[in-house]
């Protein structure tokens, strides 16, 4: 049972570098989403999706881009990093936002931006 | 703007005590309150959830209390223990299953 898997775990990145974190999970979850975590913030939306092809802005959105073309995979693309985009990101699926809703979430991707 | 407010950041309580920590919402279009307990270098994991029509909720040694008329719930963690040292988060969902967490508290129960 993988669930959901992130990688890379760790990163480096200089200021303007690009790089996509990949994600992937084998619950056939119809829903997707991004979250980063900062230290006393919480756990921040950046981006969700509800299905293939479907994708849309969470609640910090800007510097990140996604596409959604399998129900199983769900990269975030970070273009022209920022040290501000210094953060632990975590992908998470549910089957759905009814019921328990219960998200399941990787283990994380720690970027640092230099 | 911070839709759930979550306290304290930090907790240190001592072997065998309770653990509260608490939350205020301020969206009364939320429909379901969960709480997700992350240890280090993972990512969190549901611990027990609630929704706005039931005012406690048991689960082992963990209790929600639910607040309607205040926009306030809490987590009790009884007879705490070692291993529940981890950061809590408390969050409410939005119609359309987006979640809105907390700021987080971590916790550190002492031997």
């Amino acid at each position: 049972n993988a669930g959901v898997t992130q990688t890379p775990k760790f990163r480096i990145l200089k200021i303007g570098q690009s790089m996509t974190l990949q994600c992937t999970q084998d619950m056939n979850h119809n829903y997707m989403y991004w979250y980063r975590q900062d230290p006393g913030m919480g756990l921040k939306l950046i981006y969700y999706s509800v299905g293939a092809g479907i994708t849309d802005k969470g609640e910090v959105p800007n510097g990140y881009n996604v596409s959604r073309s399998t129900t199983e995979d769900f990269p975030l693309r970070l273009e022209l990093a920022a040290p501000s985009q210094t953060s632990v990101y975590f992908c998470a699926s549910s089957y759905s936002p009814g019921n328990t809703g219960e998200l399941f979430f990787g283990e994380g991707s720690r970027l640092t931006v230099l | 703007q911070q839709q759930v407010k979550q306290s304290p950041q930090s907790l240190i309580v001592q072997k065998g005590g309770i653990s509260i920590i608490n939350c205020a919402y301020e969206n009364t279009a939320f429909d379901y309150f969960p709480w997700y307990q992350q240890f280090p270098g993972k990512g969190p994991a549901l611990l027990i959830a609630i929704r706005p029509d039931v005012s406690e909720k048991k689960e082992g040694r963990f209790t929600i209390s639910f607040n309607k008329s205040a926009k306030q719930f809490s987590l009790h963690i009884m007879d705490s223990q070692p291993g529940d040292s981890a950061t809590y988060f408390c969050a409410a969902r939005r119609q359309g299953g987006k979640l809105i967490f907390g700021q987080g508290t971590e916790l550190s129960v002492k031997p």
